[in-house]
């Protein structure tokens, strides 16, 4: 079964750390680009972050540029998003998704969302 | 700053109406423009890809055209089960700009 399991998300405190992490089953991971994606509440989604498939490019949306780092561990089968340094403004649901290249990197997979609340 | 820019933000039919959503890129992006559905509640599923090729196991009613800038999702002979917000997004390489979603509801 193809699928994307999320874990990691929960409360923390403006200015200190907190790790998002996705583990994929049922494809060949280490294949594919990965992606974050995030929904404040009531709002729209927004592209956070990219991965390359052997994990040497990584690109930013400008809000989280500097303060998260998108990482991979292939052998693990998984992603993670480190949020460093949050603000309240990145509260939101957090959603990883691969990057179908067949399908022109379109987001094909979607975990099931986690959320995080930053507040103090 | 890319944009992508959809139109309208809401908008409510009939059952059996057609619906069109328009979405435009600030650059020409090609063909590389998919949309997505998310339901109340759910994660997003992607709907459509490369502007007109539809994901597998979605309806044939979903259609979508365009290149360049301008592009469109129809939803003909709408059905309940189509309430959901959806979103056009550029997806061919960073940024991997979302349009700000259409909700769509029934009448």
């Amino acid at each position: 079964q193809v699928q994307l399991v999320q874990s990691g998300g929960g409360v923390v405190q403006p200015g200190r750390s907190l790790r998002l992490s996705c583990a994929a089953s049922g494809f060949i991971f280490s294949n594919y680009a990965m992606h974050w994606v995030r929904q404040a509440p009531g709002k729209g989604l927004e592209w956070v972050a990219y991965i390359r498939y052997d994990g040497r490019d990584k690109y930013y949306g400008d809000s989280v540029e500097g303060r998260f780092t998108i990482s991979r561990d292939n052998s693990k089968n998984m992603l993670y998003l480190q949020m460093n340094s949050p603000r309240p403004a990145d509260t939101a649901v957090y959603y990883c998704a691969n990057g179908e290249g067949l399908k022109g990197g379109a987001f094909d997979i979607w975990g099931q969302g986690t959320m995080v609340i930053v507040s103090s | 700053d890319f944009q992508m820019t959809q139109s309208p933000s809401s908008l409510s039919a009939s059952v059996g109406d057609t619906v069109t959503i328009t979405c435009r890129a600030s650059l020409g992006i090609s063909d590389n423009l998919a949309w997505y559905q998310q339901k109340p509640g759910k994660v997003p599923q992607l709907l459509i890809y490369t502007s007109s090729t539809l994901q597998s196991g979605v309806p044939s009613r979903f259609s979508g055209s365009g290149s360049g800038t301008d592009f469109t999702l129809t939803i003909s002979n709408l059905q309940p089960e189509d309430v959901a917000t959806y979103y056009c997004q550029y997806h061919k390489s960073a940024p991997f700009t979302f349009g700000g979603g259409t909700r769509v509801e029934i009448k």
